[in-house]
């Protein structure tokens, strides 16, 4: 079945640095969805990616759908506190199961 | 208030004892799902409904049954629980009878099981 695999698991930035998480497929995907999960909280959606290539920008985050839609990319610029929490990324292969990666941890060195 | 509710939020039992977890949205949504959460493995989805009476499994459902009776409550069932069903539950639902679009998650449910 599908598998999602998401990197580095845990990543510790300096505040005002910049970071990326990875997201790759086994196989191709219908589309992507990125959410974060703050400290004792519940996932919330991001973004959702659909066209090869694109590239969606929130602010200090930006999203990449590879062009084979088999790997996608969070990139945080100048990290901030509020940045901290975890980073899924969901793959979408068939349009009724969602297979979530195992999440990149961020925490942040004021 | 939109949101998806779940109940209830801390349970501690022990290994056979039934027990239901509740899941209601009142957003009128499609498709609802249970997943579970463990460090190191993510979310990992459980049973998904695209709609009223219809149920599918999702990547771990061996111990867990659903149920889909009306649009608005999705209650995750376990019949003799186990240890190694000892983690943190969440429902989510999405406008669409698919997982293609934005999925609300509820609060979670930690759940024990001595």
């Amino acid at each position: 079945g599908q598998q999602v695999m998401q990197i580095p698991q845990y990543q510790h930035v300096q505040e005002g640095e910049d970071f990326t998480t990875y997201c790759n497929s086994s196989t191709t995907l219908s589309n992507i969805q990125w959410y974060k999960q703050r400290p004792g909280g519940h996932p919330v959606f991001l973004i959702q990616l659909v066209k090869s290539g694109e590239v969606k920008k929130q602010k200090r985050l930006t999203f990449q759908f590879g062009e084979a839609k088999k790997n996608s990319s969070l990139h945080i610029t100048a990290t901030q506190t509020t940045d901290v929490g975890t980073y899924f990324c969901a793959g979408d292969e068939n349009d009724y199961k969602l297979s979530f990666g195992a999440g990149t941890t961020v925490t942040v060195r004021a | 208030e939109a949101q998806v509710t779940q109940n209830p939020r801390y349970l501690i039992t022990v290994t056979g004892k039934k027990l239901t977890v509740t899941c209601s949205q009142n957003m009128n949504h499609e498709y609802m799902s249970w997943y579970r959460q463990d460090p190191g493995l993510g979310l990992r989805q459980i049973y998904y409904s695209m709609n009223v009476e219809v149920t599918d499994k999702g990547d771990v459902p061996e111990g867990y049954k659903v149920s889909r009776k009306e649009k608005r409550n999705f209650p995750l069932i376990l019949e003799s629980p186990s240890p190694n069903q000892t983690s943190l539950y969440f429902c989510a639902s999405s406008p669409q009878p698919s997982s293609y679009n934005e999925q609300f998650f509820g609060p979670g449910t930690r759940l024990t099981v001595l």
